[in-house]
């Protein structure tokens, strides 16, 4: 069966700092992977997906960045912290568009 | 392209009564509709989801119901428990990603 794995779960940074989230699924191949951020209260705001290695879409322009350099592998990143990039960072997958997403646990980032 | 809008904002409802949550869609394309839950710190989880080649799509105490002519879907829980407090997420087919409603919280009280 396919699982999807992310950490860390809980992160503090201060502002300024770099940020590398990384995100694996195992049990599939060639998956659609996403990430998404979700602020306290509020909806899902997709920031990037990709369809493939090294196929990035980016949804919000914003100071951060994804990764595939994997198949299974999806890595957000930041070389500069804000307070406003605090959120519950959430990665998911899916066989194609028009199928299931399947979560990850998330990772609750706070930026002091 | 896709925009989906979702409503109530919150939902209050007595254990027993039953909850409905709509939603509306804007590309006549879309052909896939997920319903998640997410409950409270937690990830959101697939609960159900419909095809445009059916209506309606019933799991014991959920149900989705679609209305392709008219671009809406809705979510119907009957029996409601406390259990089902969480927040719900309608979403619809984009190209390559889903596109997601803003959410309904649904508070069911004893």
């Amino acid at each position: 069966s396919q699982t999807i794995h992310q950490w860390p779960a809980t992160l503090v940074q201060p502002v300024g700092s770099p940020l590398s989230l990384e995100c694996t699924v195992e049990g599939t191949s060639n998956p659609n992977l996403y990430w998404y951020r979700q602020a306290a209260g509020r909806g899902l705001q997709l920031l990037f997906y990709s369809v493939g290695i090294g196929q990035i879409s980016s949804e919000v322009p914003q100071n951060l960045s994804a990764s595939r350099p994997q198949d299974r592998q999806f890595i957000l990143s930041s070389k500069k912290l804000l307070l406003s990039d605090s959120g519950f960072y959430l990665c998911a997958w899916s066989s194609e568009g028009s199928q299931p997403q399947h979560f990850g646990d998330g990772t609750r980032l706070s930026i002091l | 392209g896709e925009n989906v809008e979702q409503h109530p904002s919150t939902l209050s409802v007595q254990e027993g009564d039953s909850a409905v949550i709509k939603c509306t869609y804007s590309d006549s394309a879309s052909n896939y509709f997920p319903w998640y839950k997410q409950e409270l710190g937690k990830r959101p989880q697939l609960i159900i989801d419909i095809r445009s080649n059916v209506g309606e799509k019933k799991d014991q105490r959920i149900a989705v119901t679609l209305n392709k002519t008219a671009k809406h879907f809705s979510l119907h829980i009957t029996e409601t428990q406390p259990e089902d407090s969480a927040v719900y997420f309608c979403a619809a087919e984009g190209f390559q990603k889903l596109v997601f409603g803003t959410g309904t919280r649904l508070l069911v009280s004893p």
